[in-house]
């Protein structure tokens, strides 16, 4: 069956401190890989979101940046992070388009300070 | 782009039938219709999809109407453990766009 793990479940960064948040999906290959931002109270915001190794599309201009290393590895990443960088990152997965719904990671919630 | 509008937020009570509804008035001919529930700290978890008319599973219904601008997730008997946000979502090339869901609260 297919899994899918992030971490770490929580960190604590001061402002100006690189970031690095890790994604890993197992069971399946070539998923379609995304990362989301959720604030405080707000919905799902997409950042990041990859069709294959090496292939990134961003969603909206920001201070971070995504990478996908390998098939099923998706990392977020910043080089100075921002108070406006807090909240609860998602890693998501999905084998095809439409035909089967997306599977959420269980979140990173990063507290920048 | 399917960008999809839905309540903001509603109330009922434990034992009730919930329905919420979302409109899509741009979804594409070959997209599906997916709701998914979140509880606090944790990420969306999938609830029901589908493409048109009924599909029904052991957690809701979902009503599509033939023009497939809106659609309706039922939650029949909810309980407390209902209390989460839903998510209507719409669809863009590989991507899914979440609105800002429905907070439904579920009262004694």
């Amino acid at each position: 069956s297919q899994t899918i793990h992030q971490w770490p479940a929580t960190l604590v960064q001061p402002v100006g401190s690189p970031l690095s948040l890790e994604c890993t999906v197992e069971g399946t290959s070539n998923p379609n890989l995304y990362w989301y931002r959720q604030a405080a109270g707000r919905g799902l915001q997409l950042l990041f979101y990859s069709v294959g190794i090496g292939q990134i599309s961003s969603e909206v201009p920001q201070n971070l940046s995504a990478s996908r290393p390998q098939d099923r590895q998706f990392i977020l990443s910043s080089k100075k992070l921002l108070l406006s960088d807090s909240g609860f990152y998602l890693c998501a997965w999905t084998p095809e388009r439409n035909v089967y719904g997306y599977t959420f990671g269980s979140g990173t919630r990063l507290t920048v300070v | 782009l399917a960008k999809t509008t839905q309540p903001v937020s509603m109330d009922s009570y434990e034992g009730q039938e919930v329905n919420i509804t979302c409109s899509h008035n741009n979804i594409a001919t070959n997209d599906y219709i997916t709701w998914y529930q979140q509880f606090p700290s944790q990420g969306p978890r999938f609830i029901i999809q589908g493409y048109k008319t009924k599909v029904t599973n052991e957690v809701a219904s979902l009503f599509i109407p033939a023009d497939r601008k809106s659609s309706t997730l039922s939650l029949p008997r909810v309980s407390l453990s209902d209390t989460a946000v839903y998510y209507c979502l719409g669809n863009r090339d590989d991507k899914i766009i979440f609105g800002k869901g429905t907070r439904l609260h579920i009262l004694p």
